[in-house]
């Protein structure tokens, strides 16, 4: 089946320092690859997607780049702030399954100032 | 515009005992998808309804049901509770399906006794 493995957290980073998140993927057709964010108290929101091979996703100064070859979506900033601070979680959508998503288990970010 | 409206917020119930959760989704948005979340299974699909048809289903025993309504609301329930079941129920939203693009309620938690 599919899975969706991201680096462990919590990651602890100073503020403006460089953000990278992994996320690697299993899937058995040509999925669309989401970051979703969820920020203390609130619900998970949408951070960005990509639906086919080489596509990059970006928003709020984050990005993630689809590879196909190396089955990955790996999320990047250049310059965190405190405000990103925040649980963030990779998945996957196969095409025709809907809106039925594979969820990574989510890597907590803290950023200090 | 209102978001994702989930009732009750918090509830506890005893094993044995059944539970329904009520979900509110954005006005227009025709899709609804409900998922569990826990700390050691992390965020888990459980089932996608699209304008009152159940589109998808998640590995979850038949314990577990939803419905949807006409006017799109949706309502989950979980009958003889177990231990186990207790999570963080997170219903999410969308205009249509496909296109994993969803927005997330602030969720139900349950606790079982």
């Amino acid at each position: 089946g599919d899975s969706v493995t991201q680096m462990e957290g919590p990651v602890t980073l100073s503020e403006e320092a460089f953000l990278t998140i992994n996320c690697t993927y299993t899937a058995t057709g040509y999925p669309s690859l989401f970051w979703y964010v969820q920020y203390p108290g609130e619900g998970l929101q949408l951070l960005l997607k990509a639906t086919k091979a080489d596509d990059k996703g970006s928003n709020k100064g984050f990005e993630a780049t689809y590879r196909k070859e190396t089955t990955s979506f790996h999320l990047e900033k250049g310059s965190v702030q405190v405000s990103d601070s925040a649980v963030y979680f990779c998945a996957l959508s196969e095409s025709n399954a809907g809106n039925m998503l594979t969820f990574g288990g989510g890597t907590r970010l803290m950023v200090k100032p | 515009k209102a978001g994702v409206t989930q009732t009750p917020r918090y509830l506890i119930k005893t094993r044995g005992q059944q539970v329904t959760l009520s979900c509110s989704p954005i006005s227009g948005h025709r899709s609804v998808s409900w998922y569990q979340q826990t700390p050691g299974q992390g965020l888990q699909f459980l089932f996608e309804y699209f304008s009152e048809t159940q589109r998808n289903k998640g590995n979850f025993p038949g314990r577990f049901s939803g419905r949807q309504f006409s006017n799109s609301r949706s309502e989950m329930n979980v009958s003889t509770l177990e231990l186990g079941d207790s999570a963080l129920y997170l219903c999410a939203s969308s205009s249509q399906t496909n296109t994993g693009e969803l927005f997330f309620g602030e969720g139900s938690r349950l606790t079982v006794l």
